[in-house]
C-alpha cells in the first residue's frame, strides 16, 4: 500500500500557482519524500525531493512540514503544459519505490 | 528526455505467449527497476536489479523476470501471458548510493494481450 495520501483531483488556473498537497504521517526518519509527474502515457518525471529542509529547484519548489508528517508541492506559476498526474512518494532512495493513485492537476487557461 | 529508451514502444500478444521488453538506461547508471502500470493506476513495482544482481522484487510471480547486463541494459520476461498482463511497463534507471537516488523513467512500452 501506499505511503502517502492525495487528493485525487485539483484545479488550477494558468499563471496561478498550484499547490499539491500530501500526507506521509508514518514517514521513516531516512525516508526522503519525492515528487514525480506522469503526463499523459508518458513516464513518470522526477521534479524534486527532500529529506527534512524545504527545496526549490527551476520546477518547482517543496514544503515539508517540521514533523515531516506532510508536504506540499508548488509550482509557482502554472501553465497548461502542467496538467498531469502528480506523485508524492516516500522513500529510502529509489528502492521498492510505491506510488498511489497521485493527483490529477488540471490547469485551465 | 532521460536517456533511458525502451523498446518495443507498442506490442500485441496473445494469452499463453512469451514476451520480453528491453531498456537501455541512462550513461552512468548502475540499477534498474522496472514498472507495471494498469489503465488509471500509479506504477507497481516488478523488481530491481543493481550490478546484474536482483536487488528486491514486488508482488509479482515467477513468471516475470528480468535480466540486466555488463552495461547496464536490461530485460523484461513475462512468460505464460495472462489477459491482466495488458498494461505500460515502465524501467526506470538510477545511480544507487545509499541515499537520495532519483529514477528516471523510459517512456514505456504499452502490451496488450488478446
Amino acid at each position: 500500500d501506499a505511503k502517502t495520501t492525495q487528493p485525487p483531483s485539483m484545479d488550477c488556473a494558468e499563471g496561478r500557482a498550484a499547490n499539491l498537497p500530501c500526507n506521509h504521517s508514518t514517514i521513516s526518519g531516512n525516508e526522503y519524500v519525492y515528487w514525480y509527474r506522469q503526463i499523459h502515457s508518458q513516464g513518470p518525471q522526477y521534479i524534486i525531493h527532500g529529506l527534512k529542509n524545504n527545496e526549490t529547484n527551476e520546477m518547482a519548489s517543496l514544503i515539508i512540514t517540521e514533523d515531516r508528517k506532510s508536504s506540499t508541492l508548488i509550482l509557482p506559476h502554472a501553465t497548461l503544459r502542467d496538467t498531469a498526474v502528480y506523485y508524492c512518494i516516500v522513500d529510502p532512495g529509489g528502492f521498492k519505490t510505491i506510488f498511489g493513485a497521485g493527483t490529477r492537476l488540471f490547469v485551465k487557461a | 528526455e532521460t536517456g533511458v529508451t525502451q523498446s518495443p514502444t507498442h506490442l500485441i500478444k496473445t494469452r499463453g505467449q512469451q514476451v520480453t521488453l528491453r531498456c537501455s538506461s541512462q550513461s552512468g547508471h548502475n540499477t534498474v527497476s522496472w514498472y507495471q502500470q494498469a489503465l488509471g493506476q500509479g506504477p507497481q513495482f516488478i523488481f530491481q536489479y543493481y550490478r546484474e544482481e536482483e536487488n528486491g522484487r514486488g508482488n509479482f510471480p515467477p513468471r516475470f523476470s528480468g535480466l540486466q547486463f555488463p552495461n547496464y541494459s536490461s530485460e523484461l520476461n513475462v512468460n505464460a501471458l495472462e489477459l491482466d498482463d495488458s498494461a505500460l511497463y515502465l524501467c526506470a534507471s538510477s545511480f544507487w548510493t545509499s541515499g537520495d537516488d532519483i529514477q528516471y523513467f523510459g517512456a514505456g512500452t504499452r502490451l496488450s494481450v488478446l
